[in-house]
């Protein structure tokens, strides 16, 4: 039971212009949503997070947005810049008791120079 | 470094062996989570400690089994391991139970179960 989907296995961006990556999610009771980066050999980074009181989250070229009544977050890079490519994954935890992160597969980002 | 601390960071073993993977986390740090990554899929969440305690409970074998010691060092152990527990193994942590602050996470454990 996937909870949290990222249905882009991959994505290619020009430098300079915007990455758009999208997750959607089928918990209703999710109120944490987060995103995580991925380089190779190395363990996730956390990136940026909104909590589901709020749309609209923003920090330097991140900002997520957050549609509740659809189920869907997207994650918006601009500029893209090379350094960027990686595997992003969207993140959603329900706070009531202990908190069971669950995760989408993941989107490769390609962002080319 | 995150300052989240994972060993071994590889580890090759046979079928039906047990192994034991480490993980330290981030100084001050009270949680800690455990992932596993297989064939580039998401993170499943294994299981959660806070303080000594087990806090949450993802998609665990019965196989497998951890604890977190009153260090806070967590330990993962897997037994009766079978080709498909071949997977990367992370381990993360945070200050409190979880939140919009995210996880530490380490560098992973890449198991081979040959």
């Amino acid at each position: 039971d996937q909870q949290v989907k990222q249905n882009s296995p991959s994505l290619s961006v020009q430098e300079g212009r915007i990455s758009i990556l999208n997750c959607d999610y089928t918990n209703s009771m999710f109120d944490y949503f987060l995103w995580y980066k991925k380089y190779p050999a190395e363990g996730p980074t956390f990136l940026i997070s909104i909590s589901s009181i709020k749309d609209k989250n923003e920090d330097g070229r991140f900002t997520v947005f957050l549609n509740k009544s659809a189920k869907h977050l997207s994650l918006h890079i601009v500029p893209s810049q090379p350094g960027d490519s990686a595997v992003y994954f969207c993140a959603a935890s329900e706070h009531t008791g202990g908190f069971k992160t669950i995760f989408g597969a993941g989107t490769r980002l390609f962002v080319k120079a | 470094d995150s300052g989240v601390t994972q060993t071994p960071k590889h580890l090759i073993t046979a079928t039906g062996q047990r192994v034991t993977l480490r993980c330290s986390p981030r100084s001050g740090d009270l949680s800690v989570y455990w992932y596993q990554q297989s064939l580039d899929q998401g993170l499943q969440f294994l299981i959660q400690y806070y303080n000594g305690e087990e806090r949450a409970k993802g998609n665990i074998l019965e196989r497998f089994s951890a604890q977190q010691f009153p260090d806070l060092h967590s330990e993962l152990n897997l037994s009766s391991l079978e080709l498909g527990d071949s997977a990367l193994y992370f381990c993360a942590s945070s200050a409190r139970t979880g939140g919009l602050g995210g996880y530490t996470f380490g560098s992973g454990t890449r198991l081979t179960v040959v």
